[in-house]
Formats: C-alpha cells, structure tokens, sequence
C-alpha cells in the first residue's frame, strides 16, 4: 500500500520570505501523480499544484514550484513570496493512474503553514 | 458552473441515530469519491463509486456505514447508529468520464459531523 509522509506539523514564516514543506512518499508503481493540496480554516480543500511522475521537470503554478526527487520518493513544496493568504493546511498527496481499483488519493498527515506579518 | 455540492454543512447527531450526508458532484462527472478527515489529521479515502456502482469500498468500515450513487440524485453516504468517534469532516470529490489518466478530483466544502 502507499504511504505519504509529512515530518512537520507546523511551519512558521515571515511574510515576503520562502518556505518549503516536506513530503515522501513509498510506492512500487513507476507511474503515478502528486499533488499539494491547500486547506484553509473553511475547510475548502485547494489544488495547489499537480506533478505527473514521468515528467523530470519540476511543476511550478505562480508563487508555488516543488522539488520532485523520483528516486529518492521526495516531494516538496516551496512557496516564495510568502502571503498572509497561504496561511493554511498543506496536504501533500498521491495518486495512481486511473483503474478501477486504487483510484483514490492518499494523503499524508498535513502541515500547518502560519505566516508571520 | 456548480462545482460540488455537499448538504448539508453541518449534522448534529445524537448516539444511535443516522446521518445522511449528500453530495452532487459537478455535472458532467459520474466519478465520485467520498473521504473521511478525523480532527487534526489528514483525510482518508472511504469509498468511489460510479453511477448505480461500487467500485472501491476498501476504506469503509464493515459496519453502520453504507454509501450510494444513483441513477438520478446525488450520492448518498449514510452511517446508521452513530457514535461519537464517527464525529469527523466528510469530503466528497468528484471527476469526469475517464478519457484520461491524469483527471482531477474535484471536492466539495465538505459536511462536519458532531456526534453528541
């Protein structure tokens, strides 16, 4: 079975600055689709960014890019330009390719992302 | 265009009761999935159905809960005799007809469930 694994709970940064949120993974499948979610206190859950695994090439959506390290089953989200806005639950997480089995998104524990003015 | 649409916001129960938790999915998608999200923890996959289907039931429990999507209506999770641990944030998403690999889910705002 996948696991996703966020190892910080909360994170703290200073508006303006970066900050960059852990994630790993473990999977046997070569293909398969990452993602960060964003969870703000309405609950409401946001795509941040998505990165297809076959793709070498780092996924970057504005302020938002992650360092995707294949090998090493590594997924990280940096967010530049820290905004009050991005204060929020950062979930990161994995999905296969579509079957009719094993379709679902798995999710790794969150982090707390405040941002300080 | 409706993204998905979950009903209602909040449930309060009391033990023993039943809740019924609906969500309509954007329109064109007959995918849906349904998530469970404990207090301070991340959300869990529950079931994916298709229409009039059960495709993936492999996260719900065994008991008390029960899930649907029918022909017509929106998809239906219900859980029969609540209890207190059953107090959680319940998501829906929903994606298109698959024509491809990398489809989206889509969720909703989610329905808090408080158990009494």
């Amino acid at each position: 079975a996948q696991t996703v694994t966020q190892s910080q709970p909360e994170m703290s940064v200073q508006e303006a600055e970066t900050v960059t949120l852990s994630c790993t993974y473990d999977t046997s499948e070569s293909d398969y689709y990452l993602f960060w979610y964003k969870q703000p206190p309405s609950r409401q859950m946001i795509l941040v960014i998505r990165q297809e695994a076959y793709k070498q090439q780092n996924a970057t959506e504005n302020r938002f890019s992650v360092n995707f390290q294949k090998a090493a089953k590594s997924f990280s989200l940096k967010i530049s330009d820290s905004q009050l806005g991005d204060a929020a639950m950062y979930f990161c997480a994995y999905r296969t390719p579509f079957r009719n089995a094993g379709n679902m998104l798995t999710f790794g524990g969150g982090t707390r992302l405040m941002v300080k003015p | 265009n409706a993204g998905v649409m979950q009903n209602p916001r909040h449930l309060v129960r009391r033990r023993g009761q039943e809740a019924r938790l609906r969500c309509s999915p954007v329109k064109g998608h007959s995918h849906v999935y349904w998530y469970r999200q404990l207090p301070e923890e991340g959300l869990k996959f529950m079931v994916y159905l298709q229409k009039e289907n059960i495709i993936d039931e492999s996260g719900m429990p065994k008991e008390r809960f029960s899930a649907e999507f029918p022909k017509e209506g929106p998809s239906i999770l219900r859980i029969q005799q609540v209890v207190r641990g059953d107090s959680a944030a319940y998501f829906c998403a929903s994606s298109p007809r698959m024509t491809g690999s990398s489809n989206e889910q889509f969720f909703g705002p989610g329905t808090r469930l408080t158990v009494l």
